[in-house]
């Protein structure tokens, strides 16, 4: 069965800093991954998506994801942090069919000022 | 705004009780996804209709069932309510079923068991 794994589910970081959150997945398969992001008392919203055509994918909001295969990850970066980023971050991985999404734990990312 | 809609937002009942939880997909989006998200389970998928069938079933219990009409509007039922049914229900859509589909997710609805 395909999973993800997401390192740390909180991280802290300043307003201008880096944001780097952990994606690993585990899938016998090329794997269909997605990161998504729920901002309080909200719905999830698509912040990216990799479907093998590159490696590098750029998101919404500055948001951007390197799939490595040979470290079998999907990190999620963004080079400058700002207040309103500040949200719950969701890795999921699609089944083959479509079917489903399966999530990882979730990361709380705070920005502090 | 995602395009789908879900009714009630808040919906709070007793232990025993059967309450219906409803969700409209975006205009034209034939699958509909049904997700339960709780501190301790996180984010789980429970089942999925496409133009009106069912078509994949994850960690739903035996006291829940769901179904999507003609109109693709889907309804989720849950019967014999415990406390730990207590969770925000997400509803999600996409045109197709295809693993390269972006599921929409509605604003949920969260039910609380007292």
């Amino acid at each position: 069965a395909q999973s993800v794994t997401q390192l740390g589910s909180h991280v802290s970081v300043s307003e201008g800093a880096l944001v780097l959150l952990r994606c690993n997945y585990s899938s016998s398969v090329p794997p269909y991954l997605f990161w998504y992001v729920q901002y309080p008392n909200q719905g999830l919203q698509l912040l990216l998506k990799y479907t093998s055509a590159a490696t590098l994918v750029k998101g919404i909001n500055g948001f951007e994801a390197e799939f490595k295969k040979s470290e079998t990850s999907f990190h999620l970066t963004k080079p400058s942090a700002h207040m309103s980023d500040a949200a719950e971050y969701f890795c999921a991985v699609s089944d083959n069919a479509g079917n489903m999404l399966t999530f990882g734990g979730g990361t709380r990312l705070m920005v502090k000022p | 705004d995602s395009g789908v809609t879900q009714t009630p937002k808040h919906l709070i009942t007793a232990t025993g009780q059967r309450v219906t939880l409803r969700c409209s997909p975006r205009s034209g989006d034939l699958s509909v996804y049904w997700y339960q998200q709780s501190l301790d389970q996180g984010l789980q998928f429970l089942i999925q209709y496409y133009n009106g069938e069912e078509r994949a079933k994850g960690n739903i219990l035996e006291r829940f069932s769901a179904q999507q009409f003609p109109d693709l509007h889907s309804e989720l039922n849950l019967s014999s309510l415990e406390l730990g049914d207590s969770a925000l229900y997400f509803c999600a859509s996409s045109p197709q079923t295809s693993p390269y589909n972006e599921q929409f997710f509605g604003p949920g609805t969260r039910l609380t068991v007292l």
